[in-house]
């Protein structure tokens, strides 16, 4: 496997149900990111990574839940959504350098949840 | 905050030459990138401007002008596969890890 891989790529799930969407990157990269993109709208950053530790939280309701287990692993555990949480979500990776710098961000190819 | 506009659409055809215009006011300024999204696929990086001026890289080249919060992205000798959404995404001089993302640029290459 290359670059940033995601599973499920589709998700369908009813408001009651508690599921995870799972990233992997096989880049070496030390930061990992959750976007949301819905139709029409600009990508939203959701979470931020770095070295394992959560650095940003952008305001997400706290019915999706972010996991980062070690520096290539990336969760977001999902619990009773909404249907306008139906949408793509992306997982992103990049290279931090030293001083807070970092590289372009290397997107996964997404997972595209329906909420019934 | 940020504030970043693009055209929604544009069309052009095969073999010709497109640019798409970005404009933006931000707080902070660290670079800005291109990247295209193809329908349902993940965004690519396509480019990066820190300072002024153009970067090249084959068919494609970027603008920026900081003075002027504008940037372009100008695609030549356009294939049909080059049909995607562009999206212009500013780097923020802050949070670490912050890109802004304008809501993209989508582009038809007719025949």
């Amino acid at each position: 496997e290359t670059g940033v891989t995601q599973t499920p790529r589709h998700l369908v799930m009813g408001m009651t149900n508690k599921k995870s969407l799972k990233c992997e990157q096989h880049l070496g990269h030390n930061a990992m990111y959750w976007y949301k993109q819905s139709a029409k709208k600009p990508l939203e950053l959701m979470f931020v990574y770095s070295l394992e530790e959560r650095v940003e939280n952008n305001s997400v309701p706290s019915r999706f839940s972010p996991e980062c287990p070690n520096s290539s692993h990336l969760f977001l555990h999902l619990h009773t959504l909404q249907p306008e949480d139906s949408a793509l979500y992306l997982c992103a990776s990049s290279q931090v350098l030293a001083g807070g710098s970092y590289n372009e961000q290397f997107f996964g190819p997404g997972t595209r949840l329906t909420v019934l | 905050g940020q504030n970043i506009d693009q055209p929604t659409e544009m069309t052009a055809t095969e073999g010709a030459i497109v640019q798409i215009n970005c404009t933006y006011q931000t707080s902070g300024f660290n670079g800005l990138f291109w990247y295209q999204q193809h329908a349902g696929e993940a965004p690519t990086f396509l480019s990066y401007n820190v300072l002024d001026g153009l970067e090249e890289k084959g068919r494609f080249s970027s603008f920026l002008s900081r003075s002027k919060g504008y940037s372009y992205l100008l695609l030549k000798e356009l294939q049909m596969k080059d049909s995607a959404s562009y999206l212009c995404v500013l780097k923020g001089g802050s949070t670490l890890g912050r890109l802004y993302f304008g809501r993209g640029t989508q582009l038809t290459v007719w025949p």
